[in-house]
């Protein structure tokens, strides 16, 4: 079976720009979440949606913003780019309800570059 | 707020050798789960340990097990019989409801 997918895998914006990232969870999994990873840094929880309904976010600014599809695959939107958006940022899904106890899997994350 | 301290930012190890990584966490919630990730250089994280804060028994997972301390706030991890493999980043996490806090991480190094 397929793990966690995310595209693109690297990403090169300047600021101000706008950008999407997309995630696709495992079959099944009807939960996503998000995270921002800097470098050398623990993920920070961004958004996490379940059944296409934000159940929980982070202490990110409104430039933030993500939704889930029918299909449970989810797009995480960042408008007005900052350097300290350069990250990497994570998609994780869970087969078990809408809670975010119970294990995550991650996908392979986009690097986001912002200059 | 929930917030989760790794104070050890570096760890090595020898292989076969056992490793303790530290973990603290502040809460005021009685029931939320713990757990420990694992993230090697290709990036993927993975799971390696879980821990329900309501169950007093420690979790163990093969090679990995937990020392979970309910009132001092703390959650080791226990690497015993060290592989190179094991070598990563490794994520302390505490998780309640719609919440998840990560520590900062712990790079752990194994020595053939």
């Amino acid at each position: 079976d397929a793990g966690v997918t995310q595209s693109p895998t690297h990403l090169i914006k300047t600021r101000g720009q706008q950008v999407t990232l997309r995630c696709s969870p495992i079959s099944g999994h009807k939960s996503v979440s998000w995270y921002q990873q800097v470098l050398g840094q623990g993920p920070q929880f961004i958004f996490q949606y379940y059944e296409k309904e934000e159940r929980g976010r982070g202490n990110f600014p409104d430039r933030f913003s993500a939704r889930q599809f029918p299909n449970y695959s989810s797009e995480l939107n960042v408008n007005a780019l900052l350097l300290g958006d350069s990250a990497l940022y994570l998609c994780a899904s869970s087969a078990v309800g809408h809670s975010l106890d119970n294990e995550q899997f991650f996908g392979p994350g986009t690097r986001l570059t912002v200059l | 707020a929930q917030t989760v301290t790794q104070s050890q930012p570096e760890m090595s190890v020898q292989e076969a050798e056992t490793v303790t990584l530290s973990c603290t966490y502040d809460t005021s919630e009685s029931d939320y789960y713990l757990f420990w990730y694992k993230q090697p250089p290709s990036r993927q994280m993975i799971l390696v340990i879980r821990q329900e804060a309501y169950k007093q028994q420690n979790a163990t997972e093969n090679r990995f097990s937990v020392n979970f301390q309910k009132a001092a706030k703390s959650f080791s991890l226990k690497i015993s019989d060290s592989q190179l493999g094991d070598a990563a980043m490794y994520f302390c996490a505490y998780g309640y409801d719609n919440d998840m806090r990560f520590g900062a991480g712990t790079r752990l190094t194994v020595k053939p």
